[in-house]
């Protein structure tokens, strides 16, 4: 079945430094790909998404690239800050048998970033 | 409202117990989730509605489990007998556009711990 499987933390950095959160998936297809993203207290919001290989997702500094090759879409920031200190999902669009739609999840990354 | 709304916040209960969790979703938002999300893993899905419809409910753990959404807005998590396995976070999202664009909208969740 489709699955995702994403780095365990918890990450810790220090501010500046370079970020990346490995995420592999195994799906059919061609599914959509998203990171999400759970700040302290807060509830989960959309980082960025990636619909098809190839394409990469930006924002907030963050990018993943869809790799259909290597069935990854690892998330990048080059310089973390301490307000990026949350916990980080990695997500498929998987399509069921009574063709609806839902996101299956990794189990989160959590991340630290000190002063 | 402007976000999705979960109440409570916070529920105690002891076992044998009913529970009842609501959430609100955003304005016009026509696709409903439910995701279950125990204490360092991803949200697992429960439960998918489209308007008043409850089109999968593949992810209810057993038939304790009951979601209703009767005019097509509001949804209600139902759970009868309540038992430890049950403690969890209970997430609810909702959509204008559905899961493949990965615009879904999280409440803060409601925290269930039963004793």
């Amino acid at each position: 079945g489709n699955s995702v499987t994403q780095m365990e933390g918890p990450v810790t950095l220090s501010e500046e430094a370079f970020l990346t959160i490995n995420c592999t998936y195994t799906a059919t297809g061609y599914p959509s790909l998203f990171w999400y993203v759970q700040y302290p207290g807060e509830g989960l919001q959309l980082l960025l998404k990636a619909t098809k290989a190839d394409d990469k997702g930006s924002n907030k500094g963050f990018e993943a690239t869809y790799r259909k090759e290597t069935t990854s879409f690892h998330l990048e920031k080059g310089s973390v800050q301490v307000s990026d200190s949350a916990v980080y999902f990695c997500a498929l669009a998987s399509i069921n048998a009574g063709n609806n739609r839902k996101l299956i999840w990794g189990l989160g990354t959590s991340l630290a970033v000190n002063p | 409202g402007a976000g999705v709304s979960q109440s409570p916040r916070y529920k105690v209960a002891k076992r044998g117990q009913d529970v009842a969790l609501r959430c609100d979703p955003i304005s016009g938002h026509v696709s409903l989730f439910w995701y279950q999300q125990a204490l360092g893993q991803g949200p697992e899905f429960l439960t998918y509605f489209q308007n008043e419809a409850q089109l999968d409910k593949s992810g209810l753990p057993s038939d304790r489990f009951f979601a209703e959404r009767p005019e097509g807005s509001v949804s209600t998590l139902k759970i009868q007998r309540t038992q430890q396995e049950d403690s969890a976070v209970y997430l609810c999202a909702s959509s204008g556009q559905g899961v493949i664009s990965g615009e879904l909208f999280f409440g803060e969740g409601s925290r269930l711990t039963v004793l």
